[in-house]
């Protein structure tokens, strides 16, 4: 079965560079999800998008942006990149109404993440 | 602040052992799930929780959902060394279209 992909697993930027991560979800889903998680941290909230408009936000910063496009792959775009961004970025996916109980949030499938180095 | 604490944050024992992960929150959940996550991947999910006072069994893994749906415990019976891995506890509170993730317990188990 097809499972959340991302791209590229592995990036390494220097300071203040850009770095754009793309994500795409399991066919059908219609909520993608983005996390990041430092080292031996848990995954931090960063943003999703349902239909392609943004559904919730978390701790994202100012210099982060994020969008999903028409064919429902999502791009987390990182601009002035520091030392700090340096991290696992995890894309997820899930269908609307799928939960065990039907509820709002299906399952998150994940990634296997972008790790994002900053030197 | 962070919604869900685990504890233990780290666990190491000897395969055949037993364990318990606790998961606490003062927030009520419409469901919680566990994910087991391995280094450089992404968390796997491996049950989710909608019933307060639920209990679901995993082969050796057993979940259950506190009565007032704001906690979880994670019940591991005979350990393996393929358990190891980090354990994560995520919330849902119904009215987002997030997950927030507990603090993680990382559990290895030695031979």
């Amino acid at each position: 079965a097809a499972g959340v992909i991302q791209s590229p697993r592995h990036l390494i930027k220097e300071k203040r560079e850009t770095a754009t991560l793309k994500c795409y979800p399991i066919p059908r889903h219609d909520t993608v999800y983005w996390y990041q998680q430092g080292p031996g941290q848990d995954p931090q909230f960063l943003i999703s998008f349902y239909e392609k408009m943004q559904s919730d936000k978390g701790s994202i910063p100012d210099r982060f942006s994020a969008q999903q496009f028409s064919d429902y792959h999502s791009e987390l775009n990182m601009s002035s990149l520091e030392l700090g961004d340096s991290a696992l970025y995890f894309c997820a996916s899930s269908l609307t109404g799928t939960g065990v109980a039907g509820g709002p949030t299906g399952e998150l499938f994940f990634g296997e993440g972008s790790r994002l180095t900053v030197l | 602040t962070q919604l869900l604490e685990q504890s233990p944050q780290f666990l190491s024992i000897q395969e055949g052992e037993n364990l318990t992960v606790y998961c606490n929150s003062s927030s009520v959940f419409s469901s919680l799930q566990w994910y087991r996550q391995e280094p450089g991947e992404g968390p796997v999910l491996l049950v989710t929780v909608v019933t307060g006072g639920e209990v679901k069994k995993l082969k050796r893994l057993t979940f259950q959902f506190g009565d007032a749906r704001k906690d979880s415990s994670l019940h591991i019976t005979a350990a393996q060394p393929g358990d190891t891995g980090l354990y994560l506890c995520a919330g849902n509170t119904g009215t987002a279209s997030k997950l927030t993730f507990g603090t993680g317990t990382r559990l290895q188990v030695t031979l």
